[in-house]
């Protein structure tokens, strides 16, 4: 299987400012069309998983401008531009490019 | 507005099968587009896929959950179940059902794009 690691674990942010989370995974997920097979999921506080991107740099429908993904092969970044209280939660990565999809560990975004 | 919704007992005794269920509104599990998944959060860890079962009545699970897990679709095609059998306390977690999409066959399934709807999800105990 795929291994997904990221880092930083924890991430305390000032509102306003920005936030970057890296991603690496132990194969490439560059697909022969090209496309990178990575998502960013977000887990808000006793909320379920939801897709932020998918394809390592498309934002899912409803999600604000101010989040962007970036990256291809084995290194992907999640950025936030300018976090709000509302961003708080566990980031999490997948790989896409084969099954069984794995996740990685996790990223804790806390507000300073 | 399509939603998930997972229900089940909160407790399984170990050795026996949990069995949960999740409701799909608002859309059909035959309707040739998505997939269905099962994935589960053991208590302070991270996500684990399970499995999940295609539009055309195929099904797809992680190689260690393989031998327990067993997903399938009821005739109303609305609701899609997990049975996973023998359990642990390992097997104690909230459990996640989340539509997908991907490139499956009858052969296989090669990669799962990304889960665009997920249910609330519901919290298993297995204890004595």
């Amino acid at each position: 299987d795929i291994v997904m690691t990221q880092s930083p674990l924890s991430l305390p942010v000032t509102p306003g400012e920005p936030a970057s989370i890296s991603c690496r995974s132990s194969q490439s997920l560059l697909h022969g069309n090209g496309y990178n097979y990575l998502d960013w999921y977000l887990q808000k506080p006793g909320q379920s998983p939801h897709l932020l991107i998918s394809f390592a740099s498309n934002r899912a429908s409803g999600v604000p401008d101010r989040f962007s993904g970036s990256g291809s092969d084995t290194d992907f970044t999640l950025k936030i531009s300018r976090v709000e209280a509302e961003d708080v939660g566990v980031y999490y990565c997948m790989q896409a490019l084969q099954t069984p999809p794995t996740f990685g560990q996790g990223t804790r975004l806390e507000i300073k | 507005q399509v939603q998930l919704q997972e229900s089940g007992p909160g407790l399984v005794r170990p050795s026996e099968t949990l069995s949960l269920i999740c409701t799909v509104s608002g859309d059909s599990i035959s309707s040739g587009t998505y997939y269905w998944g099962w994935i589960r959060q053991p208590p302070g860890k991270g996500l684990e896929w399970i499995g999940s079962l295609s539009y055309f009545g195929s099904t797809y699970y992680t190689a260690s959950l393989k031998s327990r897990a067993i997903i399938s679709v009821d005739t109303s095609k609305t609701q899609f179940s997990l049975n996973l059998g023998s359990v642990t306390a390992a097997d104690t977690g909230v459990y996640y059902c989340a539509r997908h999409t991907g490139y499956c066959d009858t052969a296989g399934c090669y990669n799962i794009w990304y889960f665009d709807l997920w249910g609330r999800g519901t919290r298993v105990t297995v204890s004595s």
